[in-house]
């Protein structure tokens, strides 16, 4: 079956970074996309970009473009999500999720399990 | 703000019938880009409960179904029971934006 695992919760100060990790199983990792999608506390959900595990090729969200390094290891089947210049606003849910193409447009089927990152002097 | 729109909560009692709304523009509902819905629960991942506008994966119940008609979308939940309590998102395609967008959620509340 298709398992998105993430890595555990983070703390970080302002202005540091954060890595955070996505492992893929059940399935061929370099034939699906993955996305990455973030929840503050109390907030909906907002996608921050889509990571290609084929070629490695990105699209980000113009909100996170220049912050927000996607790459993959197709040797272990994980993709990572690297986040720059973190600030108290970043505290959130990251979760990797898989989509799957509809008729018009992608859905997503499977979700990691989520990584909170907060951020706090 | 969220480029969907969602109300932020709809409430109703054992077995009533709720409809939660998703309002989008000539960009992404109104484009013909399908509109999907997550189920969320307290503390846990969101779940996919309707894709491609009106399909079911397997294990949701028929007591879910969605529709779409121009700019805007609904999802429907009949009879509905306690453990239905939770947050609803919608989620499209912006093509101004060339990115996924999501609603901002909905709250049910059973009575």
């Amino acid at each position: 079956q298709v398992q998105l695992v993430q890595s555990g919760a983070e703390v970080r100060k302002p202005g540091a970074s954060v890595k955070v990790s996505c492992k893929a199983s059940g399935y061929s990792f370099t034939n699906h996309y993955i996305y990455w999608v973030r929840q503050a506390p109390g907030q909906g959900l907002e996608w921050m970009g889509i990571v290609n595990p084929s070629g490695g090729s990105t699209n980000f969200a113009q909100k996170f473009q220049g912050r927000v390094t996607m790459t993959r290891d197709t040797s272990t089947s994980t993709v990572y999500m690297e986040l720059s210049s973190l600030g108290s606003e970043d505290t959130a849910v990251y979760y990797c999720a898989r989509p799957t193409p509809g008729t018009s447009g992608w859905y997503l089927e499977y979700w990691g399990q989520g990584t909170l990152v907060t951020v706090s002097s | 703000q969220s480029v969907l729109t969602q109300p932020p909560s709809v409430s109703g009692a054992p077995g009533q019938r709720v409809t939660i709304s998703c309002t989008g523009s000539s960009s992404n509902i109104g484009a013909g880009y399908d509109v999907h819905w997550y189920q969320q629960l307290p503390g846990t991942a969101p779940k996919l409960l309707i894709y491609g506008n009106n399909n079911r994966p397997s294990g949701v119940p028929d007591r879910f179904s969605g529709s779409k008609s121009g700019t805007s979308a609904s999802l429907a939940v009949t009879g509905l029971q306690a453990e239905d309590e939770a947050d609803y998102y919608c989620q499209s395609y912006d093509s101004s934006l060339s990115g996924v967008v999501f609603g901002g959620g909905t709250k049910v509340t059973v009575l």
